[in-house]
């Protein structure tokens, strides 16, 4: 079964740039797309990234995706972080070969 | 504006068996794919299952399969899950997610709901 995987956690500085991957475990992750969703404490999950790079209205551009192929990943990237992007994030896409879906394991962003 | 709003969480003994509903509005219901995904306490996001737009197919993750069914009544703009054979590893909080796929299955989660809490004790 096709399985997402991330780092358990990152941290960064305010003002910085920090970028979270999540590698694929076979087949290509180019072949469906990945969406990114950001869940802060005691909330439900928002959209970041949709459909590997698009960005859904009233998300700033501070959130980029990415896919690379070579490595069999996706990347989000938060650039000039604030401290309200502290959060957990999550990679999404689906098994093709049995219509499932497929999270990541989460990736909890600290801005400090 | 799209409202998906859970219910039917409650405390239930092992074995035992619930029925969850997500009652939706804002868009038009029956043009969409609709997924559970669960979250257990401290724990990621996992996707349960889906059902597409008229109810004709419907997919399951392999830690449900056999024991939950997803339904879908397009009259009532409402989504089922029917839980049973409950396990303690069945406890989380569980969403209901729109598909954004307008007649097929995208298997992006554009609109959640805000969850119901399902706990599996005795």
């Amino acid at each position: 079964n096709f399985m997402l995987t991330q780092p358990h956690s990152v941290s960064e500085s305010p003002g910085k740039t920090v970028t979270i991957s999540c590698t694929g475990s076979s087949g290509s992750i180019a072949s469906n797309y990945v969406q990114w969703y950001q869940q802060r404490p005691g909330s439900a999950p928002t959209t970041v990234i949709y459909e590997d790079n698009q960005r859904p209205s009233g998300v700033p551009d501070r959130f980029s995706g990415s896919i690379d192929s070579s490595s069999n990943s996706a990347s989000l990237t938060i650039s000039g972080l604030k401290t309200e992007d502290e959060a957990d994030y999550y990679c999404q896409s689906y098994d093709s070969s049995n219509q499932r879906g497929v999270f990541g394991g989460g990736t909890k962003l600290t801005v400090l | 504006e799209v409202q998906l709003v859970e219910s039917g969480g409650v405390v239930v003994q092992p074995g035992g068996s619930l029925r969850l509903s997500c009652a939706a509005s804002g868009f038009t219901f029956d043009d969409y794919a609709m997924h559970w995904v669960r979250q257990a306490p401290g724990k990621g996001l996992e996707w349960v299952s889906l059902i597409s737009w008229d109810g004709g197919s419907t997919y399951y993750a392999d830690s449900v399969k056999g024991r939950f069914t997803i339904s879908r009544d397009n009259s009532k703009n409402s989504l089922y899950l029917q839980m049973n054979s409950l396990r303690a590893e069945d406890t989380a909080l569980y969403y209901c997610a729109k598909d954004n796929g307008d007649g097929y299955n995208s298997y992006y989660f554009d609109y959640w709901g805000q969850g119901t809490l399902v706990t599996v004790s005795s």
